[in-house]
């Protein structure tokens, strides 16, 4: 099992562009969360899927979307890039609790820069 | 809102003596409380979560709902201790929610 991967790993785009990041999860796992870590802090929450469907979101504008597909991989899509919007994007992999799941696996990221 | 507050931005320790990492929060139910570390080049791994109160590579963290604390300790720091470390909170659905992370410098 390679885990949780995440693609591209390093994107530069131009202020203004848009652009996905795609994400496939541990096997067996059916929830897929994407995380922004901007430098020097923690990883911040975007939003979560599971069953197609986003099931949580955190503070992050509309520019902010995602999906997920029938084999449980996501993309996150991010519109009008800011320079603001450089960071590292996480991916992180897990079953729902009440499915049995014990912690959340993460992927090694896509490393955006907007210029 | 939950909130998760590491104060260290950076610790450095020598080789055996013990380190301890604080980490605090703030949420008004009932928080499952992790602590992740990423070595260098490494991804984000879970380290330990308080519900299973296991030892991991010779860390410890107690929950303290009093003190809304959850502080990462080892008596004894190794050199392959070196990494950085964060403090995270879930409401239970892997939300996490994670504090902005303790650099650890273990000296020989």
């Amino acid at each position: 099992d390679a885990g949780v991967t995440q693609s591209p790993t390093h994107l530069i785009k131009t202020r203004g562009q848009q652009v996905t990041l795609r994400c496939s999860p541990k096997s067996g796992h059916d929830t897929v969360s994407w995380y922004q870590q901007a430098l020097g802090q923690g990883p911040q929450f975007i939003f979560q899927y599971y069953e197609e469907e986003e099931r949580q979101r955190g503070n992050f504008p509309d520019r902010f979307s995602g999906h997920q597909f029938p084999n449980y991989s996501s993309e996150l899509n991010v519109n009008a890039l800011l320079l603001g919007d450089s960071a590292l994007y996480l991916c992180a992999s897990s079953l729902l609790p009440g499915q049995g799941g014990t912690e959340a696996f993460f992927g090694q990221g896509t490393r955006l820069t907007v210029v | 809102a939950q909130r998760v507050t590491q104060p260290e931005k950076l610790l450095s320790v020598f080789k055996g003596a013990p380190v301890e990492l604080k980490c605090n929060y703030s949420y008004s139910g009932s928080p499952e409380l992790f602590w992740y570390v990423q070595y260098s080049r490494q991804r984000l791994q879970l380290l330990l979560r308080h519900i299973s109160r296991e030892s991991i590579k010779g860390f410890t963290a107690d929950l303290n709902k009093g003190e809304t604390s959850f502080h990462l300790k080892k008596p004894f720091a190794q050199e392959e201790d070196s990494a950085m470390y964060y403090c995270a909170l879930s409401e239970g659905d892997y939300k996490l929610s994670f504090g902005a992370g303790t650099t650890v410098t273990v000296r020989a």
